[in-house]
């Protein structure tokens, strides 16, 4: 099964608002309430930032938030920091087949 | 603090098997569904297995069904990837991942990551 749809690359200024979207179908994400967010820094360890599509685990800073609306999932961070440049990547339970989770092909973020 | 540390990754022609280990730290194990995640070298990641806590639920990736197999020891805090006809887009760094959600199969939330292991595939 293909990975779930993200844009390859998004930017923005210090201070301003991005939005990353994350595209599956009606077996992933439009269909569950199980979408996941990670960041991960050139050459460090991925790092959960959303859970269940709109859940932050502890630690996790209010800038990030996640959305959904029908197939689409979407990550916001407000208030861009120079910290925030990574890659961000979306991953979704799936009901199709044996496979049980998909992520998405990834977004740099540059700020 | 939880740990988790995978080991096992080295370099193996095409065709070739491979066993990757990971070992658990400072949570309740059994508890908890663990994976395996992917990423070859400037790529994105791959979700390749999952196992439950009573390892009795096991999903693959389709990339990897029928030659890779996943299991776990619980007595010894351990996860296994047996890896087996190994071809060049194998060739990633393995993370050992822990589910965020106790006894549940899992919500595709994984909350915990090793440093990964590096597999090679070369002839």
């Amino acid at each position: 099964q293909s990975a779930l749809t993200q844009p390859a690359s998004v930017s923005g200024s210090p201070g301003q608002s991005i939005t990353i979207s994350c595209t599956g179908g009606s077996t992933d994400v439009g269909g569950y309430n199980f979408v996941s967010w990670y960041q991960q820094h050139p050459g460090k360890v991925p790092k959960l930032i959303i859970y269940d599509v709109t859940n932050r685990p502890s630690g996790v800073s209010y800038r990030f938030s996640g959305s959904k609306s029908g197939n689409t999932a979407s990550l916001t961070i407000s208030g861009l920091q120079a910290e925030d440049e990574a890659d961000y990547y979306c991953c979704s339970y799936t009901s199709i087949s044996t496979q049980y989770v998909l992520f998405g092909g990834g977004t740099r973020l540059t700020v | 603090e939880v740990q988790l540390v995978e080991s096992g990754g080295v370099v193996v022609q095409p065709g070739g098997s491979l066993r990757l280990s990971c070992v658990g730290s400072g949570f309740n194990f059994d508890d908890y569904t663990m994976h395996w995640v992917r990423q070859a070298p400037g790529k994105g990641l791959e979700w390749v297995s999952l196992i439950s806590g009573d390892g009795d639920s096991v999903y693959y990736a389709d990339s990897v069904k029928g030659r890779f197999g996943i299991s776990r020891d619980n007595k010894k805090n351990s996860l296994y990837l047996q890896m087996n006809s190994l071809t060049f887009e194998d060739a990633a760094l393995y993370y050992c991942v822990k589910d965020a959600v106790r006894r549940i199969v899992s919500t595709a939330s994984l909350d915990q990551w090793g440093q990964g292991t590096l597999v090679t595939v070369s002839s």
